[in-house]
């Protein structure tokens, strides 16, 4: 079926300001992810989810970063009191779920802008 | 905290070419997989490597894994223009379920 899906695909704020990202995974997957890549560096890992398991949030930079994921597809990652530093590409993930085997099919992405 | 690091971190080489990247990593790893990202998007997934495994192919694609030396590399042959792009190593270590640790990645510039 169709790949991994995120909206919006560009975003710009204005510092302060919350945020909402959306993904939608591959239909069937039960592990999502949320990724953050600042400008010319690797990916870093903020937030897991895993069927009805709870999610592993150890990635997260701040509190003001958190994440849901309803009815086990489409997650909101949402940023509050957005920074300068919030700036990146935020790209979501997912994968069957069977742990460590599974390759991460990926989408691609919201580039955040906060001015 | 980034777990790998790749050598070089820039890679331009002539259509035709071998173009052979390294990763480095620090801790005790379930597999190690390499992706490609095109324009700073999204990643595509092109091999996986298992811990247990030394060397893997997929078309022009080979990659190796010395889990003694905690290093992978990932070799492209008869390189093509289409392969520019950014390539990320990325790892699971042992007791973190699916959590992908990803490198700073190498820049690969194919020229014709």
């Amino acid at each position: 079926g169709a790949g991994v899906s995120q909206s919006p695909s560009n975003k710009v704020t204005e510092k302060g300001k919350d945020v909402e990202l959306r993904c939608d995974p591959i239909s069937g997957h039960t592990a999502l992810y949320w990724y953050r890549q600042s400008l010319g560096q690797g990916l870093e890992f903020l937030i897991y989810f895993q069927g009805n398991s709870a999610p592993d949030k150890s990635g997260l930079p701040s509190d003001r970063f958190s994440a849901e994921r309803t009815g086990g597809s489409v997650s909101t990652l949402t940023i509050q009191r957005t920074q300068q530093e919030d700036s990146a590409v935020y790209l979501c993930a997912s994968s069957p779920g069977l742990a460590f085997r599974d390759t991460q099919y990926f989408g691609p992405g919201t580039r955040l802008t906060v001015l | 905290s980034q777990q790998g690091e790749e050598d070089p971190q820039a890679l331009s080489i002539q259509e035709g070419e071998n173009a052979t990247m390294n990763c480095s990593y620090k801790t005790s790893i379930n597999n190690l997989q390499w992706y490609r990202q095109n324009s700073g998007r999204g990643l595509v997934h092109l091999i996986l490597i298992r811990s247990n495994e030394r060397e893997k192919h997929s078309g022009r694609l080979r990659v190796t894994l010395d889990t003694s030396k905690k290093s992978s590399s990932l070799l492209i042959t008869a390189s093509r223009a289409a392969d520019t792009a950014s390539y990320f190593c990325a790892t699971i270590r042992t007791g973190t379920a699916s959590k992908l640790t990803f490198g700073t990645g190498t820049r690969l510039q194919v020229t014709l």
